[in-house]
């Protein structure tokens, strides 16, 4: 089955404890991005990737660090987690460079304490 | 700047009900745009998108949009809802060629259908 999985999809911490979210995609999709959703927000860019080695910021890239080493994986790290960074966050992936449909994960529920 | 607003935060209709759900966007260029749909506890999932051509899109369960270039508008629609059609709508926006990475949502309209 054609799926984006993350994990975990709850998730409690304390400040300043390290942290990373996975994220996997099998459908050999080029284009993986990170999204947080916060109420009254909508859900905004973190950070992209359009290929293996190739990461871009979105819109709201501080605290937060990202890698892809493989096609299928995109880990979204915390360094030093904080508060405000509490919220839902999604990891989505796209055949091409973004313009096409993006398949979302289940989302995962991050609280820092 | 570029951003997509939709302007009502909550919508609350009966069943049978007509739906209208407001998109406007504010980026610079041809763009492709979106809806997506967040069922309780569930992650998005694609509802129509318009990349060029026809400008009335029709989506799956009942639903359509229609671009409107001059106005920079993207409105939802669906002639009548049912109580499973419950749910938070976003609205996305992005570029074409170099621009297409980066995606823009709205804040998302919740939809409460009355059975």
């Amino acid at each position: 089955e054609a799926q984006v999985t993350q994990n975990p999809r709850y998730l409690i911490t304390v400040t300043g404890k390290k942290l990373t979210v996975t994220c996997s995609q099998n459908m050999n999709h080029e284009y993986m991005s990170w999204y947080r959703q916060d109420p009254g927000l909508g859900l905004r860019q973190i950070y992209y990737s359009m290929n293996v080695e190739v990461t871009d910021k979105g819109d709201v890239p501080e605290g937060y660090k990202v890698s892809r080493k493989e096609k299928r994986n995109f880990p979204l790290i915390l360094e030093s987690p904080s508060p405000n960074q509490t919220s839902l966050y999604f990891c989505a992936s796209s055949p091409p460079s973004g313009a096409d449909t993006q398949y979302f994960g289940p989302g995962t529920r991050l609280t820092v304490l | 700047a570029q951003s997509v607003s939709q302007h009502n935060h909550h919508v609350i209709l009966s069943e049978a009900a007509s739906l209208e759900l407001g998109c406007n966007y504010s980026y610079g260029g041809t763009v492709n745009l979106f809806w997506y749909v967040q069922y309780p506890g569930q992650h998005l999932q694609l509802l129509l998108k318009y990349f060029s051509g026809d400008p009335l899109v029709k989506g799956i369960k009942g639903f359509e949009a229609e671009f409107i270039k001059s106005k920079f508008s993207f409105n939802l629609r669906k002639p009548s809802v049912q109580w499973s059609d419950t749910a938070e709508y976003f609205c996305a926006v992005n570029g074409q060629g170099s621009s297409a990475s980066k995606i823009i949502f709205g804040s998302g309209t919740r939809l409460s259908i009355r059975p």
